[in-house]
């Protein structure tokens, strides 16, 4: 699996949006991004996940650079709701991948 | 359904106790795992099951014993756990090993071995 670099943590307002990064220099070609958001206590909740370009749900954007070295997950408008840690995982969509995070990003929102 | 069930909620065992931990998804996934997490770490993946065979046991020691019994259920048996044990034990599911990136994680089962 593809290592990943992210910020360890990150602080916000309210209705502000925030974007978290996370470095993945070694990405493979069949490599999918994709990330988890995790409150204290609970399993993690996937959020989104892409492979190139930009992907949007209801929840976020992932945007991929052409080099697909980086991503940025960009969440709009946060929520004091939203304060959780947010992992970014890279690995293959296809054939025994081990969904493994890393150290993940610890994003605080205040009002 | 979307969930996965994890039983019990909290678990307090002591060192010469054996205890299991249940995990139980309907959706028809067929690829299942069990994670340990400590406080303000990542969760760290212990076992990965699919079609019911162990597929991937990251070294874990025996006295996690895991155990699945159909493509339902997930068991994780304990015995003779150290109190560095403690833990939040996660289990998931995913449709199978091929979309294993996107997983539906349980609640956890908090654990603590006294």
């Amino acid at each position: 699996l593809a290592k990943t670099t992210q910020p360890i943590s990150m602080d916000s307002y309210e209705g502000q949006e925030v974007n978290i990064t996370c470095s993945h220099n070694n990405i493979a070609t069949n490599d999918y991004i994709t990330w988890y958001q995790q409150f204290p206590s609970q399993g993690p909740r996937f959020i989104i996940q892409g492979y190139k370009t930009k992907v949007t749900n209801e929840v976020a954007s992932l945007f991929i650079p052409a080099d697909r070295k980086s991503s940025t997950l960009s969440l709009p408008r946060v929520s004091l709701s939203d304060t959780a840690v947010y992992y970014c995982l890279v690995g293959r969509s296809g054939g025994g991948n081990k969904l493994t995070f890393g150290t993940g990003t610890q994003l605080k929102v205040e009002l | 359904d979307t969930e996965v069930t994890q039983t019990p909620k909290h678990l307090v065992m002591g060192m010469t106790n054996k205890k299991s931990l249940k995990c139980e998804q309907h959706m028809g996934h067929r690829a299942m795992y069990w994670y340990k997490q400590k406080a303000k770490k990542p969760p760290e993946l212990m076992f990965v099951y699919s079609y019911e065979k162990l597929s991937i046991n990251e070294s874990v020691p025996s006295r996690f014993s895991p155990e699945c019994p159909n493509s339902s259920l997930l068991n994780l048996h304990l015995h003779a756990l150290q109190p560095e044990d403690s833990a939040l034990y996660l289990c998931a599911s995913s449709q199978d090993l091929r979309s294993g990136l996107e997983a539906f994680f349980g609640q956890g089962t908090r654990l603590t071995v006294v």
